[in-house]
C-alpha cells in the first residue's frame, strides 16, 4: 500500500487569497491526481499531476486557477487560487503505485477548506 | 463516457442487518469496478475491487461485491451490519485497460447503522 499525507488537514482563508496544499506519498508513485469533494458531494477529478510536465486538467478546470506541481515522484502541491466561496471543498490527493490496470489507487485524507 | 449510479444516497439498517448498497455502471465494455469508504473526517479507503477476475470479490471487513454483466451492477453487500460500519460509500470505475487512469465516482450512498 502507498501512505498518503496532506497538509494542510483544514484551513479557512479569506476570498481572493490562495492556498497550497501539500501531498506527500511515502514511497515513488507512477500517477498522482488531485479531485474534490463538494459538501455533500462525491468526488470529481480535478486534474492528474505529471511528473516533469504540466499537469492535465479535466473539462471545468483551469490552470491559472488550480495550478499543480510534481517535481518528484512522491509529491504534489495544488494551489486555489482568488478563492471564492465557491471553493470551499475537501481536496484529495491520490496516487496510484504501478502501471498495471487493476493498480489500487490510495488517497490522502484530504484537506477541508473554508473559504468566508 | 463512463458513469455510475448509485440507487439511495441513504441507506439505514440495524445491527446485525444484511446491508445492500447498490451501483450501477453505463458501458458498452465492462470497466473495472471498485469500492472505497470514507469515515468521518478521513480519506477513502479501498474496500474491494473487481477486475474481470471471478465475479464475486470479497474484500474487508465482511464485504463483498458481485459483478453481474447482465444487470451493469456491483452492488456491495455485507451479511451483518456492524456499528462500526456507519459511514460513506462511493462505487468507482475506472475504463478497461487503461492504466493508472483516475477514477469516475457515484454520488456515494451514506450507511447508518442503529442499535
Amino acid at each position: 500500500s502507498a501512505v498518503i499525507s496532506q497538509k494542510p488537514s483544514r484551513d479557512i482563508c479569506q476570498r481572493g487569497t490562495s492556498l497550497t496544499i501539500q501531498c506527500q506519498v511515502d514511497s515513488q508513485v507512477t500517477m498522482m491526481f488531485w479531485y474534490r469533494q463538494q459538501p455533500g458531494q462525491s468526488l470529481t477529478l480535478i486534474a492528474t499531476a505529471n511528473q516533469g510536465s504540466e499537469a492535465t486538467y479535466e473539462s471545468g478546470f483551469v490552470i491559472d486557477k488550480f495550478p499543480i506541481s510534481r517535481p518528484n515522484l512522491t509529491f504534489s502541491t495544488l494551489t486555489v487560487s482568488n478563492m471564492s466561496p465557491e471553493d470551499s471543498s475537501i481536496y484529495l490527493c491520490s496516487a496510484v503505485r504501478g502501471g498495471g490496470f487493476t493498480d489500487t489507487q490510495y488517497f490522502g485524507p484530504g484537506t477541508r477548506l473554508t473559504v468566508l | 463516457a463512463q458513469s455510475v449510479t448509485q440507487l439511495g444516497s441513504h441507506v439505514s439498517v440495524s445491527e446485525g442487518a444484511l446491508v445492500l448498497l447498490r451501483c450501477n455502471y453505463s458501458s458498452s465494455v465492462p470497466p473495472y469496478l471498485f469500492w472505497y469508504v470514507q469515515y468521518p473526517n478521513q480519506g477513502l479507503q479501498l474496500l474491494l475491487k473487481y477486475t474481470s477476475a471471478a465475479t464475486l470479490v470479497k474484500g474487508i471487513n465482511g464485504f463483498e461485491a458481485e459483478f453481474k454483466k447482465s444487470e451493469t451492477s456491483f452492488h456491495l453487500t455485507k451479511p451483518s451490519a456492524h456499528m462500526s460500519d456507519a459511514a460513506e460509500y462511493f462505487c468507482a470505475v475506472t475504463p478497461p485497460n487503461q492504466a493508472g487512469t483516475a477514477l469516475i465516482f457515484g454520488k456515494g450512498t451514506t450507511l447508518s447503522v442503529s442499535s
